[in-house]
């Protein structure tokens, strides 16, 4: 069993779509929460940065996490072609030297 | 802020040739930066983890005298591919920390071999 686990999709919404996209992992020690935008051939860009359990928002993004579960998820709102990325979890330890164990991606395609 | 640059973006050499990519922190000054390679539809594989000043920690499985990482300052890392093979072409993805905050990326290098 991989440490997190992440459906790898494809996932194809119309535009507007409210799209969830979601992780379980394994590890409790797990304290800190990401979600990644990559574009094809491009690096990573960080959207949302979680301590812990609970909700963060900004904008049309909004991260859960439920540590008594190990499940976080990422909520797009009103969902546009733009968003069309693979969308990568990633998580790390208190400590840890900063090292990140991330989910296999899921990819998202908004259509017209 | 939390701008990471990579160079080259894309680079094509011929299979025992060596490669070197650069990896700068534009506007901080990283504590620690890490390189990942990503093949296709895949997820990113760390390989070394460079802190500023001190030997690079690798991955189990990556060669370190095939994959030379130099951390010479806290805004630059350099990963040189050396002698490198058709089995080392992939996308290189190098990312930096800024205190105890998470990774940011740069934009990544293709390399492909011939």
């Amino acid at each position: 069993q991989k440490e997190v686990e992440q459906d790898p999709g494809p996932l194809s919404v119309p535009e507007g779509a409210i799209v969830s996209l979601n992780c379980t992992y394994s590890n409790s020690a797990f304290q800190y929460f990401m979600w990644y935008r990559q574009y094809s051939r491009k690096g990573p860009e960080l959207l949302m940065y979680t301590y812990s359990s609970g909700n963060k928002e900004d904008g049309r993004f909004t991260a859960q996490v439920d540590k008594s579960s190990k499940y976080i998820s990422l909520f797009i709102r009103d969902s546009q072609p733009s968003d069309s990325a693979t969308y990568l979890c990633a998580m790390r330890f208190t400590g840890g030297g900063n090292k990140l164990t991330f989910g296999t991606g899921t990819q998202l395609k908004v259509e017209l | 802020g939390a701008v990471v640059s990579q160079h080259p973006s894309r680079v094509i050499c011929k299979s025992g040739t060596s490669v070197k990519i650069e990896c700068r922190s534009l506007d901080f000054q990283a504590t620690t930066m890490f390189w990942y390679r990503q093949f296709p539809k895949q997820s990113l594989m760390l390989m070394a983890t460079s802190n500023e000043g001190s030997k690079a920690t690798y991955e189990q499985g990556v060669e370190k005298d095939k994959f030379l990482i130099n951390h010479a300052s806290l805004t630059l890392s350099t990963l040189t591919v050396t002698s490198a093979h058709p089995e080392d072409s992939s996308f290189y993805i190098c990312s930096a920390t800024l205190g105890a905050e998470t990774q940011y990326f740069g934009p990544g290098t293709r390399l492909l071999v011939l």
